[in-house]
């Protein structure tokens, strides 16, 4: 049974549209973190929360927005979608104190 | 810049044979390592990880050494087999404030092929 899901798991937008990927966990974990994927880039950090109604910017976090209403919901928004956020996002979440790290299985984001 | 780098993109070794994979990061505040394995289309999943308070660390088939001093680890596989085919990302993180978990680097990612 998954315990972090990501909806949609792919997705078309067009240039200049919002864009709004969901990202669902039921490990009770306190931090929820998104990546995205890129060839040769590897995973890189976009925004993170460590709790309910509070984000965090991660390494690259120009370009999107993130949202916490709880503690299993956390949304990476593209307000503007440009060609360059093309890419494979991740959902991760993680229990406080502890490193390690539990995938969602991803979204493929194609923008046109 | 990156903080965490895997300087060969691919490896293939045979069957049985030991997978050597390298990792070489620059912050010195980080005290923690791990090597995620990935296979296509699918998530990264935790293999193994060690904090910067032991050297190396063993776990059945794999073993990560740890070179604080050249701030470098590596994965070694043994008896490779060829469900080990993925693509194996190396991540290091410092320890947050408060005792919170680390916020991880990833390198880009090598792909292992073993071959029959």
């Amino acid at each position: 049974e998954a315990a972090v899901t990501q909806s949609p798991r792919s997705k078309v937008a067009v240039t200049g549209g919002k864009v709004t990927l969901s990202c669902h966990q039921t490990n009770n974990h306190d931090y929820m973190y998104w990546y995205r994927q890129d060839t040769g880039h590897g995973l890189r950090l976009i925004h993170y929360s460590y709790v309910a109604d509070s984000t965090e910017k991660g390494d690259i976090p120009d370009g999107y927005k993130a949202s916490r209403p709880s503690q299993e919901n956390f949304s990476l928004i593209l307000e503007l979608a440009s060609l360059s956020q093309t890419a494979v996002y991740f959902c991760a979440s993680s229990y406080w104190g502890q490193d390690t790290q539990y995938f969602g299985p991803g979204t493929r984001l194609l923008v046109l | 810049g990156q903080q965490v780098k895997q300087s060969s993109p691919s490896l293939t070794v045979q069957e049985g044979g030991i997978s050597i994979l390298n990792c070489d990061y620059e912050n010195d505040m980080f005290d923690y390592f791990a090597w995620y394995k990935k296979y296509p289309d699918n998530s990264p999943t935790l293999l193994i990880s060690v904090r910067s308070n032991v050297d190396k660390r063993e776990d059945g088939r794999l073993t990560v050494f740890l070179n604080k001093s050249g701030k470098h680890f590596s994965l070694h596989i043994t008896a490779s087999q060829p469900e080990d085919t993925a693509v194996y990302l190396c991540a290091a993180g410092a320890r947050g404030q408060q005792g919170t978990g680390s916020k991880l680097s990833f390198g880009k990612g090598a792909k292992l092929t073993v071959s029959p």
